[in-house]
């Protein structure tokens, strides 16, 4: 199975539309982290927003926050207001073995990328 | 403070030739990460280390690829006899215990 699952290959908004990327996780840790990184065409990689597997509240970072559903294993990035710089491609990562101080295997989906539309 | 370094940020070779890819991580990030990405595609892991040890090394696509970690910091990646299907971007990213911050990559074109 998919530890990391991203199902729209591309997304198209309309500029200053909101705009939900999906991410679904597969793990039997029960410490973990998920996060988010934007990649421009540019190529380089940009940290979003991270959410840990205990944080109670939805991780929000300006613009970007983060739909945690735990019980559904999903991590959905929300972007507001989008913009045209907002276009690239945008990836889900789950780091794993937080609690036993060793090894953070870290795994990244396979993207969505992200087209802002004026 | 400075970020994540790699070099070359671009390297032509011929097939049959060996490369080596270099990686300068964030001072103090003990964790340090090796990814491959082809043209559109996603990350692929290659190999983790933690200090100078490799405990993952599972994503090593075959025996031509091996690498190492010196001092807890720099890191090289080393491609021997390489084939047009290693053409890609090599990524490393380094962490302490939170995000990986990642170096603009190593653009790999085999010929």
């Amino acid at each position: 199975a998919q530890k990391i699952t991203q199902t729209q290959p591309g997304m198209f908004v309309q500029e200053k539309e909101a705009v939900t990327l999906d991410c679904t996780y597969d793990t039997s840790d029960q410490s973990y982290g998920l996060f988010w990184y934007k990649q421009p065409s540019s190529g380089e990689m940009i940290f979003l927003i991270y959410q840990g597997s205990y944080d109670e509240q939805n991780a929000t970072e300006g613009r970007y926050s983060l739909n945690f559903q735990k019980a559904r294993k999903s991590a959905n990035l929300v972007i507001s207001a989008s913009q045209l710089g907002d276009s690239a491609m945008y990836f889900c990562a789950m780091r794993e073995g937080i609690r036993s101080g060793g090894y953070q295997k870290v795994t990244f989906g396979t993207g969505t990328k992200l087209q802002v539309i004026p | 403070g400075a970020g994540v370094s790699q070099s070359p940020s671009n390297k032509v070779t011929e097939k049959g030739k060996d490369v080596e890819l270099r990686c300068d991580p964030i001072s103090g990030h003990t964790a340090l990460y090796w990814y491959r990405q082809s043209l559109g595609q996603g990350l692929e892991f290659l190999i983790y280390f933690q200090g100078n040890s490799a405990p993952d090394k599972s994503g090593l696509p075959s025996d031509r690829f091996s690498a190492e970690r010196t001092g807890g910091s720099v890191s090289t990646l080393t491609i021997q006899r390489t084939q047009q299907e290693d053409s890609a971007v090599y990524l490393c990213a380094s962490s302490a215990s939170g995000e990986q911050y990642f170096g603009p990559g190593t653009r790999l074109t085999v010929t």
